[in-house]
């Protein structure tokens, strides 16, 4: 399977834990994006990087959340002191951005749903 | 900033007829896509059709097709032969074209749930 994975796919914390998520891309996909996905929501757009640089944080991404992608391969997502308001499934996605074209078709993870007891 | 709307949240169609999921849109770009994926239960979100903005003529793909009203900022989904695994949540999304190299990133509607019944 050569698609977009993650891992873990669920993942069960206590509130005040520090939880990393982890997501591997398509191979020799230049963009790796998060999102979060609320019950009820459509996934809202978290952070992004073109290969190792993190270029954008979304507002919703406070500072208890960390992103990385050490040498532009794997990604992870950590959240520290997690909050009940955390729980949630974290997709990622990744693409093959080329200038000419203007736009990225986006290959979504199965996610990582976070449940925060 | 962009915003989409998809205001039914759950929809039901017989399997082999036809059904149609409304979306619109609001933004101040000229050049954008427009696209509709599809969740499964427990699997993971896969693109079904993309339309750019600045084509007229709707983008079709097998069963599944556009209605794009640009004017009106709408751009709903028709299935055409519902199968039973068109059962998924569907979500439209929008996705701001830039050719600088910025951020790509897509803004999803609320999704809604179609169920095909057998």
């Amino acid at each position: 399977d050569t698609g977009v994975s993650q891992d873990p796919r669920h993942k069960i914390t206590k509130r005040g834990q520090n939880v990393t998520f982890r997501c591997d891309p398509i191979s020799e996909h230049n963009r790796l994006y998060w999102y979060r996905q609320t019950l009820g929501q459509g996934p809202e757009f978290l952070t992004y990087f073109q290969n190792e640089a993190q270029l954008e944080k979304s507002r919703l991404l406070s500072d208890r959340f960390s992103a990385e992608r050490p040498k532009g391969s794997f990604s992870t997502l950590e959240i520290q002191r997690t909050e009940q308001g955390d729980s949630a499934m974290y997709l990622c996605a990744s693409s093959l951005y080329l200038w000419r074209e203007g736009w990225d078709e986006q290959y979504f993870g199965p996610g990582t749903r976070l449940t925060v007891t | 900033a962009q915003t989409v709307t998809q205001s039914q949240p759950e929809m039901s169609v017989q399997e082999a007829e036809t059904v149609t999921l409304s979306c619109t849109y609001d933004t101040s770009e000229s050049n954008y896509y427009l696209f509709w994926y599809k969740q499964p239960p427990s699997r993971q979100m896969i693109l079904v059709i993309r339309q750019e903005a600045y084509k007229q003529q709707n983008a079709t793909e097998n069963r599944f097709s556009v209605n794009f009203q640009k004017a009106a900022k709408s751009f709903s989904l028709k299935i055409s032969d519902s199968q039973l695994g068109d059962t998924a949540m569907y979500f439209c999304a929008f996705m701001k074209l830039h050719y600088t190299g910025a951020n790509s990133k897509l803004t999803f509607g609320k999704g809604i749930t179609l169920s095909v019944r057998p």
